[in-house]
């Protein structure tokens, strides 16, 4: 079972640069998020999907964008790349007709804007 | 809203040793509780959850935690620690009805030989 897959695995960015990161799930979920982990402060949402052709901002969304064209993929594009962009970023997914339904995550994308 | 608040940033305790990751919560609705681990360089897997019933919730790997409702707190336990329970973990509240998780900051588990 793969799961939730996300790539690339690594990237650095110059600044102003754009990217696309890839996130793919085969669970059939409903729901999914995307997340930024920054040392020391947890995860903070960015963005989320209850389902295709419905995105909203999580906690965080500013720099970022998403898409989410069908029930498998949900990428996060960064337009214009800052250094305070530099983290990991998780993408996870659930099925979300109940409430006690646990995401699922993926490996991560390490992002690094110099 | 949710809140969670993981009260070590960084506990080392000896191989074969027991360990406590302390938890406290506040919430202001019904609320699920979770605890994920990090291995260093991966994603979150859950632990254990929370959703009701016995307060006494069993996960993998032999880890268990308490729901202490009273206390407003979920710790997580386990008897007898092993080099490959190093990583971070990360305890996570749900409000029922939303779809949004609440993490704490985590606490990394050092287990030394």
């Amino acid at each position: 079972n793969a799961g939730v897959t996300q790539t690339p695995k690594f990237r650095i960015l110059k600044i102003g640069q754009s990217m696309t990161l890839q996130c793919a799930q085969d669970m059939n979920h409903n729901y999914m998020y995307w997340y930024r982990q920054d040392p020391g402060m947890g995860l903070k949402l960015i963005y989320y999907s209850v389902g295709a052709g419905i995105t909203d901002k999580g906690e965080v969304p500013n720099g970022y964008n998403v898409s989410r064209s069908t029930t498998e993929d949900f990428p996060l594009r960064l337009e214009l790349a800052a250094p305070s962009q530099t983290s990991v970023y998780f993408c996870a997914s659930s099925y979300q007709d109940r409430d006690n339904q646990p995401q699922h995550f993926g490996d991560g994308t390490r992002l690094s804007i110099l | 809203a949710q809140s969670v608040t993981q009260l070590d940033s960084q506990v080392p305790v000896f191989e074969e040793a027991p360990v406590e990751l302390r938890c406290n919560y506040s919430s202001s609705v019904s609320v699920y509780l979770f605890w994920y681990v990090q291995y260093p360089n991966q994603g979150l897997q859950l632990l254990l959850k929370y959703l009701s019933g016995s307060t006494l919730v069993k996960g993998i790997n032999g880890f268990e935690a308490e729901f202490n409702k009273s206390q407003t707190s979920f710790h997580l336990r386990k008897p007898s620690v092993h080099i490959s329970d190093t990583a971070e973990y990360f305890c996570v509240a749900k409000g029922a009805g939303s779809y949004q998780l609440t993490f704490g900051k985590g606490t990394k588990l050092s287990v030394i030989p």
